[in-house]
């Protein structure tokens, strides 16, 4: 199985551009978790899928940030425009729910530096 | 605010010691979880425990649970260099939805 899969896995912008963090999730899975971390916030939920539907998108920031789940293997969370406090870690991760555990599998990652 | 908190933050030991983790949370849960994240990688799920069991084992690996003070704990035994990585612990509010919330986690040093 080749894992969760992120898109790009580094990327450098300047703050007022539009940045699209791509996920494909493993195959099968029915829910999908896109999570930010930095060393003062430590991980945050922004927002999760379930059968590529929005259940529960509290966690994000601010109207600047936008996640799209087209179909069961593509997501993408899209900053616009990007600002310097978005530098960040952004993980993708998805999990077969209600498999009674609910492990989640994370993607090695977006590392986002807005300069 | 996060669910799970760990402490300690940062823990520095020699090779062959065992290390402990613990921690807390503040709603009722269906299972909590160990996640471990190597430097610049990914999480990796090592292991859940459900709310209704107390101990599990899985190879140098020991987790325990007591819901009653809504806390866990990891310990790993005879460490080793490799397990160097941040430790974090994760919980399902009792939702049914798959969603975990993790906390700050832990910061493992071994010392060869």
């Amino acid at each position: 199985d080749a894992g969760v899969i992120q898109s790009p896995r580094h990327e450098v912008t300047e703050m007022g551009q539009e940045v699209t963090l791509r996920c494909k999730p493993i195959s099968g899975h029915n829910s999908l978790f896109w999570y930010r971390q930095t060393m003062m916030r430590g991980l945050e939920l922004l927002i999760y899928f379930n059968n590529n539907v929005p259940i529960d998108d509290s966690g994000m920031p601010e109207d600047r940030f936008s996640a799209k789940m087209p179909n069961a293997s593509f997501s993408t969370l899209k900053i616009q425009p990007s600002e310097p406090r978005d530098s960040a870690v952004y993980f993708c991760a998805s999990s077969l729910a209600g498999s009674g555990g609910n492990t989640i599998y994370f993607g090695e990652g977006s590392w986002l530096t807005v300069v | 605010s996060q669910q799970g908190e760990e402490d300690p933050q940062a823990l520095s030991i020699q090779e062959g010691e065992n290390a402990t983790m613990n921690c807390s949370y503040k709603t009722s849960i269906n299972n909590l979880q160990w996640y471990r994240q190597n430097s610049g990688r990914g999480l990796v799920h090592l292991i859940l425990i459900r709310s209704n069991e107390r101990e599990k084992h899985s190879g140098r690996l020991r987790v325990t649970l007591d819901t009653s003070k809504k806390s866990s704990s990891l310990l790993i035994t005879a460490s080793r260099a490799a397990d160097t990585a941040s430790y974090f612990c994760a919980t399902d509010g009792s939702s049914n939805t798959g969603k975990l919330i993790f906390g700050q986690g832990t910061t493992l040093q071994v010392k060869p």
